[in-house]
């Protein structure tokens, strides 16, 4: 059975950093792609980074790039998100995402149940 | 930029049938995805590369896309079905997601 698994969200200040991680189990983690997508509180949906299922070719929304970093570690079957300078609007529910592509986005077909990020002083 | 529309809310009777647009200039030409969110929950595929149904979705969901319109369409709506709705579509890569549509039904 294919599982996600995030951990790492919590409250944070404004200006200060929060690294993000996903445990994966059940499917070959290294043959996929994965993504962070988010949601803030009674809003929609917002696709944050992917990368690759080597860990070449992240990409990142304009909303983070600079400050987000995504890494994997497949030895571990591990994704991360590495947040920077965080803003009040980088408050919401951090989803770790299975993606069916493998170097290109392709579509999400697991999801993990998120992980609340809260920036507020 | 490339705008991902999708109407803001949608109702039906039980029963009746439900279409939810995701509106994008020549969409027709792209892969379009539908998720459905119920809430407190993550989202679920219901409908991939425009028509496909994952294992375990019901028949009664589809999909369609032509031109500048994709559509979700849910036959038979049952209670159930009352959730947020999203269309996915890789145009750039930025943004892919549509702002949603609420399912609401009566």
């Amino acid at each position: 059975e294919v599982q996600v698994l995030e951990s790492g969200g919590g409250l944070v200040q404004p200006g200060g950093s929060l690294r993000l991680s996903c445990a994966a189990s059940g499917f070959t983690f290294s043959s996929y792609a994965m993504n962070w997508v988010r949601q803030a509180p009674g809003k929609g949906l917002e696709w944050v980074s992917f990368i690759s299922g080597s860990g070449g070719r992240p990409i990142y929304a304009d909303s983070v790039k600079g400050r987000f970093t995504i890494s994997r570690d497949n030895s571990k079957n591990t994704l991360y998100l590495e947040m920077n300078s965080l803003r009040a609007e980088d408050t919401a529910v951090y989803y770790c995402v299975k993606d069916l592509g493998v170097v290109t986005p392709y579509y999400f077909d697991y999801w993990g149940q998120g992980s609340l990020v809260t920036v507020s002083s | 930029s490339y705008v991902l529309t999708q109407p803001p809310s949608v109702s039906v009777a039980p029963g009746q049938t439900a279409r939810i647009t995701c509106g994008g200039y020549n969409i027709g030409s792209k892969s379009v995805h539908w998720y459905q969110q119920k809430p407190g929950q993550a989202p679920v595929v219901v409908v991939y590369d425009d028509s496909d149904r994952p294992s375990g979705i019901p028949e009664r969901f589809s999909g369609s896309n032509s031109g500048n319109t994709a559509t979700l369409t849910i036959t038979r709506v049952e209670a159930g079905d009352e959730a947020d709705y999203y269309c996915l579509v890789w145009h750039s890569l930025n943004d892919p997601f549509g702002g949603g549509t609420k399912l609401t039904v009566l």
